[in-house]
């Protein structure tokens, strides 16, 4: 149980492009989901935090405008990364929360983003 | 604000040993989650045990337990008969602000090396 997928594992996109990742929780509703970006040989930084049905908390320094999350079912969030730049590069990591108050949170398998 | 801190970047243990890592977190909150996730080099973040504050006992899962200090505010992971499978970044994780945010605040991860 507590499974989630993430899609797609690996993108390459050239820089400008927007790219969508999907994360979706597949044996269980996640009333919260959350998007972390690591860098090599680094711990999970948190990006923002997304509730079903309303706007995602970003965490401070991450710009809400290229970094476009979306959750809008109880399974589902999709992170948009918009107008694209090799700095952008990075592994993407989502994860999904069975039971609110709990803190547990079960993570997809990432997406490693490649901008040319 | 929260911070969890492991302040072993990297152990190694010989198969079969017993091998201990260090976590120590600063919280003002009385009520409050602890996780230990392991991160393989397949890059899935994995829960691996987990602990509420309220409890006195220490959390058990089959070779995995730790030894919870919540007075010294620390959270340390024991690993008995250590097997190959347990090489990876391990990561200590605590939830609850006392702000109602369900967000995990991480340590920066210690790389575990197992001596065949």
């Amino acid at each position: 149980g507590a499974v989630v997928s993430q899609h797609p594992s690996r993108v390459i996109c050239k820089s400008g492009t927007s790219v969508k990742i999907e994360c979706r929780s597949l044996d269980f509703q996640a009333t919260t989901m959350f998007w972390y970006r690591q860098f090599p040989k680094q711990s999970l930084m948190l990006m923002a935090t997304s509730n079903e049905g309303s706007k995602a908390t970003y965490e401070q320094g991450v710009e809400k405008d290229k970094f476009l999350i979306n959750h809008a079912s109880l399974t589902l969030s999709t992170l948009t990364v918009t107008s694209a730049h090799p700095e952008d590069s990075s592994f993407y990591i989502c994860s999904a929360q069975p039971v609110a108050g709990t803190y547990e949170q079960y993570f997809g398998p990432g997406t490693r983003l490649t901008v040319t | 604000a929260q911070t969890v801190t492991q302040s072993q970047p990297e152990m190694s243990v010989q198969e079969a040993e017993t091998v201990t890592l260090s976590c120590t977190y600063d919280t003002s909150e009385s009520d409050y989650y602890l996780f230990w996730y392991k991160q393989p080099p397949s890059r899935q973040m994995i829960l691996v045990i987990r602990q509420e504050a309220y409890k006195q006992q220490n959390a058990t899962e089959n070779r995995f337990s730790v030894n919870f200090q919540k007075a010294a505010k620390s959270f340390s992971l024991k690993i008995s008969d250590s097997q190959l499978g347990d090489a990876a970044m391990y990561f200590c994780a605590q939830g609850g602000d006392g702000q109602g945010a369900q967000k995990l605040v991480f340590g920066q991860g210690t790389r575990l090396t197992i001596n065949p």
